[in-house]
């Protein structure tokens, strides 16, 4: 089985501050992680993916993410938020060999100036 | 290149009648998957196709609805005899490949709402 969890239903950064975005995942084997960024009235887009190597994973408009095995969380952050990435972010887990990618619950980001 | 193409953007239909959702993929990917998403919910994953073959329909209600994707021209996901409660964002992916580690990339998703 596999499932993901995403444990704040919003977050608020102040324009300039760093930002970080949390996700944990269950699954029985080794998992792929991966993050999208909604926007309103629109479909998902990938920012970032964890495959296997470096756990520090560098992806679109200058996030990152930590693979983090012993805590199994995958958190999502940028060092310096802009207003233009609030948004709502979800966080999707697949196990290898799964068609099925499951998603959270998704957390919705506001920055403000 | 365009992007994930998904018709029509909003979908309105009565209780009974059916909805046809249509998916045409990145160019290149044959890898289809259909997610519903509920109002400040996440996605839940419904089916997964390649050309002309439904791989995996796990996610899908066994009843009313169905998809296929031909081998030629979109996807297409039906519902029949609609209900309030298919009222739903609908999005369809498509991946270049089939393995986990594939990204899978959106449409821009149908709004159905069931009057």
């Amino acid at each position: 089985a596999q499932s993901v969890a995403q444990p704040e239903d919003q977050v608020n950064v102040a324009e300039g501050n760093p930002l970080t975005v949390k996700c944990t995942y269950s699954v029985s084997g080794n998992p792929y992680l991966f993050w999208y960024v909604q926007y309103p009235n629109r479909g998902l887009q990938f920012l970032l993916k964890y495959i296997t190597g470096d756990n520090l994973v560098k992806g679109s408009y200058g996030f990152e993410a930590e693979f983090n095995k012993s805590q199994t969380s995958f958190h999502l952050k940028k060092p310096s938020a802009l207003v233009s990435d609030s948004a709502l972010y979800f966080c999707a887990v697949r196990d290898r060999g799964n068609n099925d990618m499951r998603f959270g619950a998704g957390t919705r980001l506001t920055v403000k100036p | 290149n365009a992007g994930v193409m998904q018709n029509p953007r909003h979908l309105v239909r009565r209780r009974g009648q059916e909805a046809r959702l249509r998916c045409s993929p990145m160019k290149g990917h044959s890898h289809v998957y259909w997610y519903r998403q509920l109002p400040e919910e996440g996605l839940k994953f419904m089916v997964y196709l390649q050309k002309e073959n439904i791989i995996d329909e796990s996610g899908m209600p066994k009843e009313r609805f169905s998809a296929e994707f031909p081998k030629e021209g979109p996807s297409i996901l039906r519902i029949q005899q609609v209900v309030r409660g298919d009222s739903a964002a609908y999005f369809c992916a498509s991946s270049l490949g089939q393995g986990s580690s594939y990204e899978q990339y959106f449409g821009p998703g149908t709004r159905l709402t069931v009057t």
